[in-house]
């Protein structure tokens, strides 16, 4: 059973400092996924890569997928309340399924 | 477009009794997944289907059956429920392996 591993998993920070989360694996993933999550929903996604190295942006959060895909970091720069919730990495390894991290919940304080 | 609906939204069941989660997507969607979220523990796979008729075994299957008779539909049973079955379940879909995978918006389950 592969797992990934989420850290920290709570963090609370001021509005506009920057803050970065990071999800590790000991296994090669073939693709990862970042999901966010607010209370009472379900998770929904924010970004896929697929090739190691890769980076991505999404306004205020960058996304990098390390070079053995075996790691990712989602990066948040002048972090805002909308900011809060739970985010989720979500790792694909070939197949049908995927298996998500433990999660990191994160509160922006106003 | 309703996208993954789930139903019901919330029960109180006692123990050993059963109940039937019905989840439904209007996507056309190839794939159905069944997770249970518990505090600390993530997303955890229970069941899933790669199309009309089949079912696989995910992390955590024991003490739930699924059933997927019709494209649109996967069911998730407890014949028998526990008190460790207490969870939030989720049910999600998507095209194939490679497309997003979209989620309901919960069922909240609470077994005395």
């Amino acid at each position: 059973t592969q797992l990934l591993e989420q850290s920290p998993q709570f963090l609370s920070i001021q509005e506009g400092e920057n803050l970065t989360v990071y999800c590790n694996s000991s296994s090669v993933f073939s693709s990862l996924q970042w999901y966010r999550q607010e209370p009472g929903e379900g998770p929904v996604l924010l970004v896929t890569v697929v090739t190691g190295g890769e980076v991505k942006k999404l306004k205020r959060l960058t996304f990098q997928f390390g070079d053995a895909r075996k790691d990712s970091s989602l990066h948040i720069t002048a972090a805002q309340p909308g900011d809060t919730g739970l985010y989720l990495c979500a790792g694909n390894f070939g197949n049908e399924k995927l298996t998500f991290g433990t999660g990191t919940r994160l509160t922006i304080i106003p | 477009n309703a996208g993954v609906t789930q139903t019901p939204k919330f029960r109180v069941l006692k123990t050993g009794q059963s109940m039937t989660l019905l989840c439904a997507q209007d996507m056309n969607h190839e794939y159905m997944y069944w997770y249970r979220q518990d505090p600390g523990m993530g997303l955890r796979l229970i069941h899933y289907s790669v199309g009309e008729g089949t079912t696989a075994k995910g992390e955590v299957p024991d003490g739930y059956n699924v059933s997927r008779l019709k494209k649109q539909n996967f069911l998730l049973g407890l014949e028998s429920a526990a008190p460790s079955q207490t969870s939030v379940y989720f049910c999600a879909s998507r095209a194939d392996r490679r497309e997003t995978q979209y989620f309901g918006p919960g069922t909240r389950l609470l077994v005395l």
